[in-house]
């Protein structure tokens, strides 16, 4: 399965647009990206998913690359809510396989 | 609608015991999945399912086994526990294939195993 390398965290200011980035370099012309997220204590909620072009949804929007290499989950006004860790997978074959994501802390 | 319900949310289980971990769907879905989530870790695709009578292995499915009789329950059974097995455990349902759609997570089910 191919793989996603995502930072391991990231700060943003609460009410600023958060650009959360993941690189996917061996992605092929059929995978799908997906973006959860995890709330502290809660199972995974889905976010966005895209194959080739850009995406937007009441959540966030989902930036893609022209070669489908690396994807942006870009978050328009961050809340104290949205801190989660946020996990950017890569699908084929009807199976999500997560990775480690990235934990987004958003200050007052 | 309950959405994915899991059963028990707790439990404290002594090595060598066995328990069944129950995840239910009131959506009509077809794909079911089992995962677990080690602390400070991502999850790990244990089992999964496309309907009733059909199930398939994932990344992690040494000590676990699952069943589908029906399209609303996918049962987990540990029939050895291990320490190794200490993790929470999540359950999720999808309409489709997950490559198209949205995965719905239960709340999870922590395991401890003494």
């Amino acid at each position: 399965d191919a793989k996603t390398t995502q930072p391991n965290s990231m700060e943003s200011n609460e009410e600023e647009p958060v650009h959360l980035p993941c690189n996917h370099s061996t992605i092929s012309g059929t995978d799908y990206i997906h973006w959860y997220r995890q709330l502290p204590s809660q199972g995974p909620e889905y976010v966005i998913h895209g194959l080739t072009s850009n995406v937007n949804n009441r959540m966030a929007s989902l930036a893609i690359a022209e070669d489908r290499k690396s994807s942006t989950l870009i978050l328009h006004r961050a809340t104290l809510r949205d801190a989660a860790v946020y996990y950017c997978i890569l699908s084929l074959g009807g199976k999500l396989i997560f990775g480690q994501g990235t934990e987004l802390s958003v200050k007052p | 609608n309950a959405g994915v319900t899991q059963t028990p949310k707790f439990r404290i289980l002594k090595i060598g015991q066995s328990m069944t971990l129950q995840c239910a769907q009131d959506m009509n879905h077809n794909y079911m999945y089992w995962y677990r989530q080690d602390p400070g870790m991502g999850l790990k695709l244990i089992y999964y399912s496309v309907g009733a009578g059909i199930t398939d292995k994932g990344e992690v499915p040494n000590g676990y086994n699952v069943s589908r009789s029906t399209t609303e329950d996918f049962p987990l059974r540990l029939e050895l526990a291990a320490p190794s097995q200490t993790s929470v455990y999540f359950c999720a349902s999808s309409p489709n294939r997950v490559d198209y759609t949205e995965a719905f997570f239960g709340q999870g089910t922590r395991l401890t195993v003494v």
